[in-house]
């Protein structure tokens, strides 16, 4: 079974702190996404790398950058958190197939 | 524009009492369409890819179809643990997904 980590459940920040949210993917998958997910709006993709050190902007970058120094590994970073970015943020993956599969997510408050 | 769109927002179900969930979309060029179910609190766990209209696909108590519009999630004599957020995807290009808003789903014994 695929399997994505997250590093934190629930995270409760102070505005202007810099916060790292980290994914982990066991199944050797290329492609790794990071989304937010606000009620009505659905998920919406944040960053999206397809390789080590690759990456490509999604929907709503702003106020984000994302590293891949392992493939296995992604991390979504906020550089100064601000309030409207209280919202829970999913990590997924998928390899050769379309098939996304999702980590636990992360219910990040910013206050 | 790309679009997703589910409904109804929410659901009410007596156990037993059979329905269905609809998600349409305008997608050019569309590779698939993907079913997910989210439990409170958790990430999305993935059911079903349809990938040409006509299509179907069942497991348990859950058939989904696909037409060139628009795909149903069928829910057959509905159990309590059914109840969660059903959330529809369209595909373009291997990072193009677009979400719906989700279909909250709730089945009362």
């Amino acid at each position: 079974d695929v399997k994505v980590t997250q590093s934190s459940r629930y995270l409760v920040k102070r505005t202007g702190e810099k916060v790292f949210l980290e994914c982990v993917q066991d199944m050797d998958h290329e492609n790794m996404f990071w989304y937010r997910q606000d009620p009505g709006l659905g998920l919406r993709l944040i960053y999206f790398s397809y390789d080590v050190k690759m990456k490509e902007k999604g929907d709503i970058p702003e106020g984000y950058s994302v590293s891949r120094e392992k493939k296995e590994r992604f991390s979504l970073i906020l550089e100064s958190a601000s309030t409207n970015q209280t919202s829970m943020y999913l990590c997924a993956s998928n390899g050769y197939t379309d098939t996304q599969y999702f980590g636990p997510g992360t219910r990040l408050t910013v206050l | 524009e790309d679009q997703v769109t589910q409904s109804p927002e929410a659901l009410r179900l007596q156990e037993g009492e059979s329905s269905s969930l609809n998600c349409s979309y305008t997608v050019s060029g569309l590779r698939g369409l993907f079913w997910y179910r989210q439990d409170p609190g958790k990430g999305p766990e993935f059911l079903f890819t349809l990938y040409s209209a006509g299509e179907e696909k069942e497991k348990e108590r859950l058939k989904a179809t696909l037409t060139k519009k628009e795909s149903f999630l069928h829910i057959t004599a509905p159990k309590p643990e059914d109840s969660a957020t059903y959330l529809c995807a369209a595909i373009r290009t291997t990072n193009d997904m677009r979400f719906g808003a989700g279909t909250r789903l709730t089945v009362k014994p």
